[in-house]
């Protein structure tokens, strides 16, 4: 089985500065990673898919990117807004995984 | 407007069934591929289970694979997940979600429905 490592699991940043989490995983997984924010008591949204596809009204402050088997998520200048926790997610053979996840606080 | 409502979470005792349902709007639900995603208090995400467009591929995370059974029905737009032999550790916020096409991505989410297994 792939294993997705996220990390870090939590940061604390402020607002405008720039916040970056990334998404290892064991092996080659193709684009098939994606990213989601969830607030709290909200479900999941997706901003990021194949990891690098900003979905159609998500801020341009959001991006995703990719280098072999290593992703990035990347928040340009943190937002209030922002105050979430973002997952990755992979797809391999017929079943879906998720990243432990990333809480961002904002200082 | 993508649009879900779930509805069918509740208690019940360790041993016990229930049957989520998830009636979509919005879009063509027969085109696609539906999930469900759960999420035990205070945890992160964990998918549970998907079904092709038609209903005639499914699929399952290990820890329900015989216990959990996805199905559809297209002519009423509805997802539906029968969970049987529940366990404390089944305790979870249970989202429906559509997938996007290619991509395999989640790109829209029920509210979700919270189902607290008794032991």
């Amino acid at each position: 089985d792939i294993q997705m490592t996220q990390s870090p699991s939590s940061l604390s940043a402020s607002v405008g500065d720039r916040v970056t989490i990334t998404c290892q995983a064991s092996q080659d997984i193709s684009n098939y990673l994606n990213w989601y924010q969830q607030k709290p008591g909200k479900a999941p949204k997706l901003l990021i898919y194949a990891a690098s596809n900003l979905v159609a009204g998500v801020p341009s402050r959001f991006s995703g990117s990719r280098s072999e088997t290593d992703f990035t998520f990347t928040i340009s200048s943190l937002q209030p807004a922002d105050l979430a926790t973002y997952y990755c997610q992979h797809y391999d053979n017929l079943s879906f995984s998720f990243g432990g996840g990333t809480k961002v606080e904002i200082k | 407007e993508v649009h879900f409502l779930e509805s069918g979470g509740g208690l019940v005792q360790s041993g016990g069934s229930l049957r989520l349902s998830c009636a979509a709007s919005g879009f063509t639900f027969s085109s696609y591929a539906m999930s469900w995603v759960r999420q035990a208090p205070g945890k992160g995400l964990q998918w549970v289970s998907s079904i092709s467009s038609g209903g005639g591929g499914t699929y399952y995370e290990d820890s329900v694979k015989g216990r959990f059974t996805i199905s559809r029905d297209n002519s009423k737009n509805t997802l539906y997940l029968q969970v049987n032999s529940l366990r404390a550790d089944d305790t979870a916020v249970y989202y429906c979600a559509k997938l996007r096409r290619g991509y395999e991505a989640f790109d829209y989410w029920g509210q979700g429905t919270l189902v607290t297994v008794s032991s």
